[in-house]
C-alpha cells in the first residue's frame, strides 16, 4: 500500500530552534510538494520540486526556510530559527508528472498527501 | 492569478439528507481541473472528486456529485444520505492542466453531521 510518509507527526518546540521535517514521496514518483495549512490562511503551496530540482519556492520565505531533495526518496523542509507564527500544519504531497508536449491533453496525475505535521513553536 | 472562493466556512446538515457546498473559483485559462477533498480530523487529505474542465458532464463518486458551471466559473459539492462520517472539513481546490502542477486551495467548509 503505498503512501506518503511524513516525520514527526508533531513536533513541539521553542522560538528559536532548528525545525526539520522529513517527507518520503512514493516510490517512483517525480514530484513533490510542501504545503502549509493555517486556519487563517488555509493550505498555501510553499515549494514544490520536480526530480529533485526545485521548481518553485515563491511561496516560502526565504530567510528562515529552506527546502531540499537530498536523493528521490526524502525531501526536507527546515526552519531556522522557528517562530510561533511557523505553528501549522505541513503537509507533503508526491504525484507523477508525465512528459508534456503541450499538443495534447495531459494525463492526469493525482497529488497524494502524507499525514502532515502539526509544528507548534512556543 | 487563479483564486478559489467557499463562502460557507461552517455548515450542518441531518444525517440521511442531503447538503451542497458552495465553491467557486477565477482563472483566465480554459483547461484545468477541479478538485473536493475531505479532511477529516484525523487530518489526512483525502480526494472526493475530480472534474476536468473540458467535460461537460458532471462528475459523481457514489453519494457524492457535483454542479460544474463552467461559464459561472462555480464547482458545488453534493453529498446525498449524508453520514456521520462525512463530518470533516471540505476543501474546494484548483489545479492547471499546463506542466505547473500546484494545487490551489479554499479557505474549506467545515461540515457538521447531526444525528
Amino acid at each position: 500500500d503505498a503512501r506518503v510518509t511524513q516525520t514527526p507527526r508533531d513536533k513541539v518546540t521553542e522560538m528559536g530552534q532548528e525545525v526539520t521535517m522529513r517527507c518520503q514521496p512514493i516510490l517512483g514518483h517525480n514530484t513533490v510538494f510542501w504545503y502549509r495549512q493555517t486556519m487563517m490562511q488555509g493550505l498555501e503551496l510553499l515549494a514544490y520540486f520536480r526530480n529533485r530540482a526545485p521548481l518553485d519556492d515563491s511561496g516560502m520565505p526565504k530567510d528562515r526556510f529552506s527546502a531540499e531533495m537530498p536523493d528521490a526518496t526524502l525531501a526536507t523542509l527546515k526552519i531556522q530559527p522557528s517562530e510561533p507564527r511557523d505553528s501549522a500544519v505541513y503537509f507533503c504531497a508526491s504525484g507523477l508528472a508525465r512528459p508534456y508536449s503541450g499538443r495534447e491533453k495531459r494525463t492526469y496525475n493525482e497529488q497524494f498527501f502524507g499525514p502532515g505535521t502539526r509544528l507548534t513553536v512556543l | 492569478a487563479q483564486t478559489v472562493t467557499q463562502s460557507q466556512p461552517e455548515m450542518s446538515v441531518q444525517e440521511a439528507e442531503t447538503v451542497t457546498l458552495s465553491c467557486t473559483y477565477d482563472t483566465s485559462e480554459s483547461d484545468y481541473y477541479l478538485f473536493w477533498y475531505k479532511q477529516p480530523p484525523s487530518r489526512q487529505m483525502i480526494l472526493v472528486i475530480r472534474q476536468e474542465a473540458y467535460k461537460q458532464q458532471n462528475a459523481t463518486e457514489n453519494r457524492f456529485s457535483v454542479n460544474f458551471q463552467k461559464a459561472a466559473k462555480s464547482f458545488s459539492l453534493k453529498i446525498s444520505d449524508s453520514q456521520l462520517g462525512d463530518a470533516a472539513m471540505y476543501f474546494c481546490a484548483y489545479r492547471t492542466m499546463n506542466r505547473d502542477d500546484k494545487i490551489i486551495f479554499g479557505k474549506g467548509t467545515r461540515l457538521h453531521i447531526l444525528p
